[in-house]
């Protein structure tokens, strides 16, 4: 069935740096493509939408300028959390949409997430 | 704004008991609700979905009802087992595939 991977599934990096995940649909193109965070003991929140072709849309108090979103093409999305500080450390987690299967409706297929520690 | 909740924080039963998670939700204009589990560290798993027009899904020993109209959902489980423990998070799918999740309840099964 369809699937969407995520990587890397875990990744340190120091302070000051900048770390890219990516999140691709395996066999299904995705116009859109959703990024979510998970503090530790907290549940998912939504910080942008990503949109192939044209800018992601960020959620309130989510600086775009520090959680880059990139949609370069309809299998791909990436976010990179320039110059983390510790408190970005956070589960990293993306979704898409399969909006191929016109009968069913939407089925929205999760990535496998990213654990990020900024040290 | 839609806003999740659910109800408990934690549960802890013994092995083989009957359980009830909650989740409640503010807006009924919804596309459809979503159970998930995820596992300490893991990402999340789909359990089930019900459409906006579904008044409930079951799928083994899981059987989730929604009642739109009061904004509530719940996920039944049968006869618990130690490998259910996990967290259960509930989402709501409003326009444009966007969810809203719950905070989740932690489950554990006690052997």
């Amino acid at each position: 069935g369809a699937v969407v991977s995520q990587h890397p599934s875990w990744v340190i990096c120091k302070s000051g740096t900048s770390v890219k995940i990516e999140c691709r649909s395996l066999d299904f193109q995705a116009t859109t493509m959703f990024w979510y965070r998970q503090f530790p003991k907290q549940s998912l929140m939504l910080m942008a939408t990503s949109n192939e072709g044209s800018k992601a849309t960020y959620e309130q108090g989510v600086e775009k300028d520090k959680f880059l979103i990139n949609h370069a093409s309809l299998t791909l999305s990436t976010l990179t959390v320039t110059s983390a500080h510790p408190e970005d450390s956070s589960f990293y987690i993306c979704s898409a949409p399969d909006r191929t299967a016109a009968l069913s409706g939407n089925t929205i297929y999760f990535g496998e997430g990213s654990w990020l520690t900024v040290v | 704004k839609q806003e999740v909740t659910q109800i408990p924080a934690a549960l802890s039963v013994p092995e083989g008991e009957n359980l009830v998670l909650n989740c409640s939700f503010t807006d009924s204009a919804i596309y459809n609700l979503q159970w998930f589990r995820q596992d300490p560290g893991k990402g999340l798993t789909s359990l089930l979905l019900i459409q906006s027009s579904q008044r409930e899904q079951t799928s083994g020993r899981l059987n989730a009802s929604l009642d739109k109209s009061s904004g509530r959902s719940t996920l039944y489980i049968a006869a618990s087992q130690p490998g259910d423990s996990a967290t259960y998070l509930c989402a709501i799918e409003t326009s444009g595939s966007r969810l809203t999740f719950g905070e989740g309840t932690q489950l554990t099964v006690n052997p």
